[in-house]
């Protein structure tokens, strides 16, 4: 039971490099998210897809694209990579409608992506 | 504005020692609590929701409790195997958005269970 899969696990990018990480879920949730992770702060939201065919952005947003492809994956770009984005990137899955309800979030086990 | 804090950033116990992990929130309208461990280079794992106050959930050594300002996880009798950064995240309304609960994560609390 595969759950959240994100790929690739590692990266390592020069400044202004682009890059889509992937991301698919099989429990077959109706919302999706991206995270970032940094040290010293908490996770937070650059943009989520409550359902199919539909995106938002969330808390830190700049700098980011997302595409919800089909239901089970959702990809996020960095168009032109800067040393801020720095960070580890998780992807989220939830039933329901999770944006508009409160079903917990299940989460992959992250991309570390470093930029030089 | 809204705010998760947790506390202790760190905690160190030794096997079989109890303690609790505090969670205070400032939010208005919680529409849920989480209570997530996250394992060095893994995400985050679900344990619990909480939904109202005085509601508590167990699983094995953890219980969570809830307050209309803090949730509170114990860990009775910990074990090494209990190691692990702990995360608690509200979900409130959105007050940058038009829809939705956005999920507010704290920082996080550390704990090291020695044998």
């Amino acid at each position: 039971n595969a759950g959240v899969t994100q790929t690739p696990k590692f990266q390592v990018l020069k400044t202004g490099q682009s890059m889509t990480l992937q991301c698919a879920q099989d429990m077959n949730h109706n919302s999706m998210y991206w995270y970032r992770q940094d040290p010293g702060m908490g996770l937070r939201l650059i943009y989520y897809s409550a359902s199919e065919g539909t995106t938002d952005k969330g808390e830190v947003p700049n700098g980011y694209n997302v595409s919800r492809l089909n239901k089970r994956e959702f990809s996020l770009r960095l168009e032109s990579a800067a040393p801020s984005q720095t960070s580890v990137y998780f992807c989220a899955s939830s039933a329901r409608d999770g944006i508009l309800s409160n079903q917990p979030q299940h989460f992959g086990d992250g991309t570390r992506l470093s930029i030089l | 504005e809204d705010q998760v804090t947790q506390s202790p950033e760190a905690l160190r116990l030794q096997e079989g020692e109890s303690s609790s992990l505090n969670c205070s929130y400032t939010v208005s309208g919680l529409r849920g609590l989480f209570w997530y461990r996250q394992d060095p280079g893994k995400g985050p794992e679900f344990l619990f929701t909480l939904y109202s106050a005085g509601e508590e959930k167990e699983k094995e050594r953890l219980k969570a409790t809830l307050t209309k300002k803090e949730s509170f996880l114990h860990i009775t009798a910990p074990k090494p195997e209990d190691s692990a950064t702990y995360l608690c995240a509200v979900q409130a309304p959105q007050s940058n958005s038009n829809s939705g609960y956005a999920l507010n994560f704290g920082k996080g609390t550390s704990l090291l269970v020695t044998p």
